[in-house]
């Protein structure tokens, strides 16, 4: 059965400083990876996914992730919070020929001035 | 852009009364989802359509029935609403597993409902 962990319900990270959000997956087929985000009372909108292609995978806003099948990770990082990245993080794992997808728990960022 | 949109934000009912959420994509999806999500609980997959007509439950089906007769529309029905289903309601789609270029889910809105 897949799962999805994700470590720390809440991040806080001060305003310029390394975003670093974390993702631990169980899957016994190669997965498809996706990073969500969502602000106050919206939609979940794609930050990025990975499809066995490259394992460094560039989303938007200034977002990327790596998929390391060793550790069953693909951690999210930014190098410098903006304010504007203050929002919930949801990581999920889809099982190629399949139609679902799991999604963990989320993490909270917040971005300190 | 793929869209997926769904009737209300906001809606309030009262307990016991028959509710309809409704979403409609406009992509042609095969698949559509809804979700439940609250707080510390992530997304909680209530029901899933593969087809018109076609449904499988999710992981909390209880309570909620679901329908759809045109590709593009997925009505979530709360048979019988109640004071614990007061919750984020996320309607989504997707296209059909053999295309890999396209695995993610489109999500709409959200539709918070607070059955009092």
């Amino acid at each position: 059965a897949q799962s999805v962990t994700q470590l720390g319900s809440h991040v806080s990270v001060s305003e310029g400083a390394l975003v670093l959000l974390r993702c631990n997956y169980s899957s016994s087929v190669p997965p498809y990876l996706f990073w969500y985000v969502q602000y106050p009372n919206q939609g979940l909108q794609l930050l990025l996914k990975y499809t066995s292609a490259a394992t460094l995978v560039k989303g938007i806003n200034g977002f990327e992730a790596e998929f390391k099948k060793s550790e069953t990770s693909f951690h999210l990082t930014k190098p410098s919070a903006h304010m504007s990245d203050a929002a919930e993080y949801f990581c999920a794992v889809g099982r190629p020929g399949t139609y679902k997808y799991i999604f963990g728990t989320g993490t909270r960022l917040k971005v300190l001035a | 852009d793929v869209k997926v949109t769904q009737s209300s934000r906001y809606l309030v009912k009262r307990t016991g009364e028959k509710v309809f959420l409704e979403c409609v994509q406009d992509m042609d999806h095969e698949n559509m989802f809804w979700y439940r999500q609250d707080p510390g609980l992530g997304l909680r997959l209530i029901y899933f359509s593969y087809d018109v007509k076609m449904k499988e439950k999710g992981d909390i089906p209880e309570g909620y029935s679901v329908s759809r007769e045109k590709k593009e529309r997925f009505s979530l029905i709360l048979e019988s609403a109640s004071t614990n289903q007061t919750s984020m309601y996320l309607c989504a789609s997707s296209l059909g597993p053999g295309d890999r270029r396209n695995t993610e889910a489109f999500f709409g809105q959200g539709t918070r409902l607070t059955v009092v």
